[in-house]
C-alpha cells in the first residue's frame, strides 16, 4: 500500500457519457499528478497540481477535466471520450520537485 | 528534450539468477535523478531505486542495483537472486534536477522469473 487509493478500479463508459476518476493520498504530499498508460507506450503526463494550482497540462484534449480541491484530492472528469481513449489512468503523488513518485492502483478504462 | 530508452520489452530468468534489465537516455543535463519503478500485476508502481547525476556511487537497494554511466548516458539495472515477485513491467525514468515535475518515462521491460 503506498498511500494512494484510486476509485473506480475499473470503468467501462460509452463516448456519451460523464464520469469523473477520483484519487486520495494519505501521505501530506503537495504535488498529484496524472499519467495515462498505453500498452508499448511511455507513461505520458497529463496534468500536475502543486499546492492545490496547476502547473503542468501537456496537451491533453479538453474532454479531460482536471479538479483538485485541496492537497490531498485530485479528480479526473470525463466526457464525450473517444475509443482510443481507453487506457491505464495511474495518479500519484510527490513532496516536491525532482522527489519520487507514490502510485495509486490505477483506473482501467474502456470506451466503447 | 530528453527521452529515456529501454530496448528490452521482454525478459525472462530463473528464480535466483540474476538479470540486467538496460536503459540509456538522452539529455544536456548535467545535473539530474535516474529512477526504476518496478509494476507488479497489482499495477500499483512502486520505486525500486534512485540514483542521483551527481553521485559517482552506483545506488544499491538489497538484491537490487544500478551501473550508472554518465559519460554514456546508461543505467541499467541488476536484479540478483531473481524471485518470483519480482515477475513484473520495469520503468526506467528520468527527471531534471529542479524546475519540473514532468518525469520522462522508458516503454518499460516485462520481466517474468520463471520457477
Amino acid at each position: 500500500e503506498t498511500g494512494v487509493t484510486q476509485t473506480p478500479r475499473h470503468l467501462v463508459m460509452g463516448m456519451t457519457n460523464k464520469k469523473s476518476l477520483k484519487c486520495e493520498q494519505h501521505l501530506g504530499h503537495n504535488a498529484m499528478y496524472w499519467y495515462k498508460q498505453s500498452a508499448k507506450k511511455p507513461l505520458e503526463l497529463m496534468f500536475v497540481y502543486s499546492l492545490e494550482e496547476r502547473v503542468e497540462n501537456n496537451s491533453v484534449p479538453s474532454r479531460f477535466s482536471p479538479e483538485c480541491p485541496n492537497s490531498s484530492h485530485l479528480f479526473l472528469h470525463l466526457h464525450t471520450l473517444q475509443p482510443e481513449d481507453s487506457a491505464l489512468y495511474l495518479c500519484a503523488s510527490s513532496q516536491g520537485e525532482g522527489a519520487r513518485l507514490f502510485f495509486g492502483s490505477g483506473t482501467q478504462l474502456s470506451v466503447l | 528534450a530528453q527521452t529515456v530508452t529501454q530496448s528490452q520489452p521482454e525478459m525472462s530468468v530463473q528464480e535466483a539468477e540474476t538479470v540486467t534489465l538496460s536503459c540509456t537516455y538522452d539529455t544536456s543535463e548535467n545535473n539530474y535523478y535516474l529512477f526504476w519503478y518496478k509494476q507488479p500485476p497489482s499495477r500499483q508502481m512502486i520505486l525500486v531505486i534512485r540514483q542521483e547525476a551527481y553521485k559517482q556511487q552506483n545506488a544499491t537497494e538489497n538484491r537490487f542495483s544500478v551501473n550508472f554511466q554518465k559519460a554514456a548516458k546508461s543505467f541499467s539495472l541488476k536484479i540478483s537472486d531473481s524471485q518470483l515477485g519480482d515477475t513484473a513491467m520495469y520503468f526506467c525514468a528520468f527527471m531534471k534536477l529542479r524546475g519540473t515535475y514532468k518525469y520522462i518515462f522508458g516503454t518499460g521491460t516485462r520481466l517474468k522469473v520463471l520457477a
